[in-house]
Order: structure tokens, then sequence, then C-alpha cells
């Protein structure tokens, strides 16, 4: 099952804030996040394990919220940098058999204007 | 330089003839992934790899096979090509699956004729 993201597209200007949500319908056990520029191959943001597991580098950080299903990803004082398509992507239980597998998200469109 | 290479990156081919989209990192990783994006679809993951001579199904595996003979490459075949397989394609690699971070190729355009 795909998990959803919200919103599908977001527009700011530089210095605004934007949270891109990802949730899903069956159980979470970790979520990854990457940033994707037209033409280029995705780039791995972070990764959460654990429920309640917050984390982040520089002006990005990301939550994960196990008992809502659900991760957020925040970006603070964007950048024009910022700009490209983002998507979280859910991995299976490290106790199953399908824990190598990973269900990305449709993914949010970010643009960033001066 | 750490990095994953993909190859060819961009190929155009004709339904039915059998291709291989090689897929080599240098970092020894034990997790490899394919990946096929498309318009609105997003990444979908074709097959992943936890380890040498350990492969698994993703989300779309229908019409294709891999092989991990080697921990450094993860090839993707496509015994007989068809339209619906025009897509740009990701291989990806990391330590292990859980991971701080995560390597993803060049990608590989492909049309099917």
């Amino acid at each position: 099952q795909q998990p959803v993201q919200s919103p599908q597209a977001v527009i700011l200007r530089e210095g605004e804030d934007a949270v891109i949500n990802c949730s899903s319908s069956k159980a979470l056990y970790s979520v990854h996040w990457y940033r994707q520029k037209h033409g280029e191959a995705p780039v791995f943001l972070m990764i959460l394990l654990k429920g309640g597991e917050q984390k982040g580098h520089e002006k990005i950080s990301a939550s994960f919220n196990e008992k809502k299903q659900q991760s957020s990803l925040y970006l603070t004082a964007s950048q024009l940098s910022y700009s490209g398509t983002y998507f979280c992507g859910t991995g299976g239980d490290a106790g199953g058999t399908s824990y190598g597998k990973l269900t990305f998200g449709q993914g949010t469109i970010l643009t960033v204007h001066p | 330089e750490a990095q994953v290479t993909q190859n060819p990156r961009y190929l155009i081919t004709v339904t039915g003839k059998k291709l291989t989209v090689t897929c080599s990192q240098n970092m020894n990783h034990e997790y490899m992934s394919w990946y096929r994006q498309d318009p609105g679809l997003g990444l979908r993951q074709i097959y992943y790899s936890m380890n040498v001579e350990v492969t698994d199904k993703g989300d779309v595996p229908e019409g294709y096979k891999v092989s991990r003979k080697e921990k450094r490459n993860f090839p993707l075949i496509l015994e007989s090509p068809s339209p619906n397989q025009t897509s740009l394609y990701f291989c990806a690699s990391s330590e292990h699956l859980g991971a701080e971070t995560q390597y993803f190729g060049p990608g590989t355009r492909l049309l099917v004729l």
C-alpha cells in the first residue's frame, strides 16, 4: 500500500517554512525521505527508524509518529536550493519477510521563489 | 569516489529484444535495489537484494529479473521488453537498509518501441 503524501504541491517564498506529511494505512517501521531535482537522481535526506524519533540537519528535519502511522518533514527558512520533489518511502518490518521492501509516496513538489 | 554506476544511461530498443541494465557500486554495500519512475506514479521498487545471492520482489517485479552473484553488481534483466516498460530506472545501494546514507545511480532512460 503506497503511503500518501500531502500536500501534493507547495509554493513558497524564500525564508518561509513548509511541512510535508507522509501517512500510511499500515504500520510504519521505518521512513526514508528523499529530494529529487528535475532531471537528477533522488538524494537521500534522512531515515527514521523508531517511533517518536526526530532527526534533522541544517534547516531540514523530520519526525516519526509511529502510533499515527505518519511522518512529517519540516523545512524551515526555505532556500531556493530546496526546490524539488520530495518523496517519503516506508520500509517493512525488520522481523518480517519484506524487510527490504521500500514503498514510496507519490511525491510533493516544492517550489521556492525569490 | 563513492558511487553507483549504471549502464547504459539511455537505451532505445524494440519489443521482445532482451536487454540488461548494469548497476555497480564501489562501497561494499550489502543492500541494493532497483526502481522505476514514471510520471504521476513516483518511484516504485522492482527488486531488492539484502546481500549476495539474496534477492526479493518489490512492488512491480513483473517482466523483470535480477541476480546478485557479486556484492558490487546487481544487473536488471528484461527478458522480453514491452512498451509499458518504457521508464526511467534507478539503481540504489546502502550499507544496509537502515543505514544513514543511501546512494542512487544516475538513472537509465529506456524507450521500448
